[in-house]
């Protein structure tokens, strides 16, 4: 079956520092996502992405994030500083249908680990 | 508002034993999607079912088991028969079917089969 694919599997980097975390979508997809975990807590929308363009974002993805899919194969979510609360799991997904279908099936990668320290 | 809740924290069950996991939803919209996802210990998102608000018809995938009541809100996922590769967190999640709609996931059960 074909997967999302997301590099790298953690990441560990400084209070303050910029991140930028890779996502590989499935290639045939057109909507591109990313939602997060914080430890323990629920998984949480960030932005969806459609037609090289954020269709959709929440209160969370603030100022200091960015999404860009540089190159028509990669997505990619970019912190520009980071605090200690962007601590979480990074989940990157995609879908390929549009419209009231687009949830048929939501493929989700296996996520990134963030660490800020 | 949407709004996803799942009471249950946590469960322990005994292999074999058939455990229920709970799932009520908040929606405004009469047209919307329900989903239950399994997050094992290695920490991915594997989709188990979607079902769609018209579709009340309980579905059996094996050992899983969900049946989707909309007069009481609830969309419930049961394993029968449970193993310890059961054990993982399961979630369940909502998204309104007003085109790209984001999933509104609940907080997650997390299941502990012991052998």
């Amino acid at each position: 079956e074909p997967e999302v694919t997301q590099t790298p599997s953690h990441q560990v980097t400084q209070m303050g520092q910029e991140v930028i975390l890779r996502c590989v979508p499935i290639s045939n997809h057109l909507y591109f996502y990313w939602y997060r975990q914080i430890l323990g807590q629920k998984v949480e929308f960030l932005v969806s992405f459609y037609n090289n363009e954020i269709s959709e974002k929440s209160e969370i993805f603030d100022d200091q994030f960015s999404v860009e899919r540089p190159d028509g194969s990669n997505f990619t979510l970019k912190i520009r500083s980071t605090k200690l609360e962007d601590s979480a799991m990074y989940f990157c997904a995609s879908s390929a249908q549009t419209g009231a279908a687009t949830n048929e099936k939501l493929f989700f990668g296996s996520g990134t680990q963030l660490s800020v320290l | 508002a949407q709004k996803v809740t799942q009471a249950q924290t946590e469960i322990s069950v005994v292999e074999k034993e058939d455990v229920t996991l709970d799932c009520v939803y908040e929606t405004r919209d009469t047209t919307y999607y329900l989903f239950w996802y399994k997050q094992p210990p290695s920490g991915e998102l594997v989709f188990l079912i979607r079902r769609n608000s018209f579709d009340e018809q309980n579905e059996i995938s094996g050992r899983y088991s969900w049946n989707f009541q909309k007069s009481t809100s609830s969309f419930n996922f049961t394993i029968t028969a449970s193993q310890v590769v059961d054990s993982a967190v399961y979630f369940c999640a909502l998204s309104e079917a007003s085109g790209n709609t984001p999933l509104v996931f609940g907080k997650g059960t997390r299941l502990s089969v012991i052998a």
